[in-house]
Parts: C-alpha cells; structure tokens; sequence
C-alpha cells in the first residue's frame, strides 16, 4: 500500500500554543519522512525529515516524533507564531515520496 | 543561486489544445520530478527522472501527459489534448540524488494550468 494519511485537515492554534499534525503510512519498506511547508502562491519547501532509525528529531521550533511500530508519525509546532501559518504536508517514501493531503495550520494573533 | 525555474506561471488553454509546461532544474540536481497539485486529490507525483531517466511514471495520468528530460538542464511535461479536468498547478522538483540524505526535493514556484 502507498497511502499516506494525514490529519487534521485544517487546525487553528493561538499564538504561543502547540500545533500538532499526524501522519499514518502503510508500507514498511518507506525508510524517509519529511515534512514540507507551503505558503500560498509558493512551491512546498523542506521543514525537517526523520529516517526510521531514531523516535524524535528537533530542529528549533519543529519537532517530528517516529512510532516505527505504529506506522505513524508527527510533527510538533512549539510557540507557534502567525508566521507559521501556512499548508504542512507528510511524506513518506524513499527513492519516491508520497505525501499526504496536507493540513492547513492557522496560528490566532 | 537559482532556484528550479518553471515556465509559463500561468497558463489558460482552451479544451483540445496543447500545452507544454517547462522546467529547469538545480543545476547539479540529478533528479527531477513531475507534480500535480489540486484541492481534491493534494500533491500527486505524474513522474520522476534520474539522471535523465523515466524512472517511475506511474503517476502519469493517461496518454495525453507525456514527459521528457532530453538533457540535465531541462524538462517539458506536455498535455495534448488539454481537457478541463486538467486544471490544477503543475510543479517541477529536482534532487542532488535519488535516495537519503541527498534527496531533499526543491520545488519551483509550479505552472497554474486553467483549461477552458
């Protein structure tokens, strides 16, 4: 299977709360996971990217958590800020990615 | 230091007619992917190249989509013929390589394709 499921479809968070975003993925085989931001008008652009070897990643801010076991995985916003709102994609693959549908993430002033 | 160059931004077409969307990769990149992004089906790979290779064009929808990659520095993703069913934004990705860790993809700022 190569589906890629994300949820939720949208979130709203007020500024300086936690926004989290979770992705389930059937193929065992998938050994990358990224997540990608796209603002409107744009391109998606790399957030961060976990392999199956560790449980968590942290860059700055965002924070991807890995449940190997589970066939899931999620990404953390801490102190989400306006400047974070913007469509968040999961991905999974390896040679090829497959990406969920995307959430899109509303952060309150 | 370029980014992936598509062209047109934006294209309006009438139903029947050809349209070919254009890409330029990173330069370097040897990888080069084919998306197409609507609001009910997301991001969907049509194809990927490697090394000027169709590797994986399972994505391509019907015989009308037909991609080529005749050097390392240019990609088309032609329709014909175009259909309404077609709209949505095209985007072309490149890659250093195909597989971890040099396989972050690098968008381009994608094609709006309206058929009429």
């Amino acid at each position: 299977q190569q589906q890629v499921k994300q949820s939720p479809q949208s979130l709203i968070v007020q500024k300086g709360g936690i926004s989290i975003i979770n992705c389930a993925y059937e193929n065992t085989a998938f050994d990358y996971f990224p997540w990608y931001q796209q603002f409107p008008g744009k391109g998606p652009a790399l957030l961060i990217a976990i392999r199956p070897d560790v449980s968590e990643k942290k860059e700055g801010r965002f924070t991807i958590s890995f449940n190997k076991s589970a066939k899931q995985f999620s990404l953390h916003i801490m102190d989400s800020q306006p400047g974070d709102s913007a469509t968040y994609f999961c991905a999974a693959g390896d040679d090829k990615i497959i990406f969920g549908k995307g959430t899109r993430l509303h952060i309150l002033p | 230091d370029a980014g992936v160059i598509q062209s047109p931004r934006h294209e309006v077409t009438e139903m029947g007619q050809e349209v070919t969307l254009r890409c330029k990769p990173i330069s370097g990149h040897n990888s080069l992917f084919w998306y197409r992004q609507t609001m009910m089906r997301g991001l969907e790979l049509l194809i990927y190249f490697n090394n000027n290779v169709p590797i994986d064009d399972s994505g391509m929808p019907e015989d009308r989509f037909s991609a080529k990659m005749p050097n390392a520095s240019f990609s088309t993703l032609k329709i014909q013929p175009s259909e309404p069913r077609d709209s949505a934004v095209y985007f072309c990705a490149s890659s250093r390589d195909n597989l971890p860790p040099y396989n972050e993809q690098f968008f381009g700022p994608g094609t709006r394709l309206t058929v009429l």
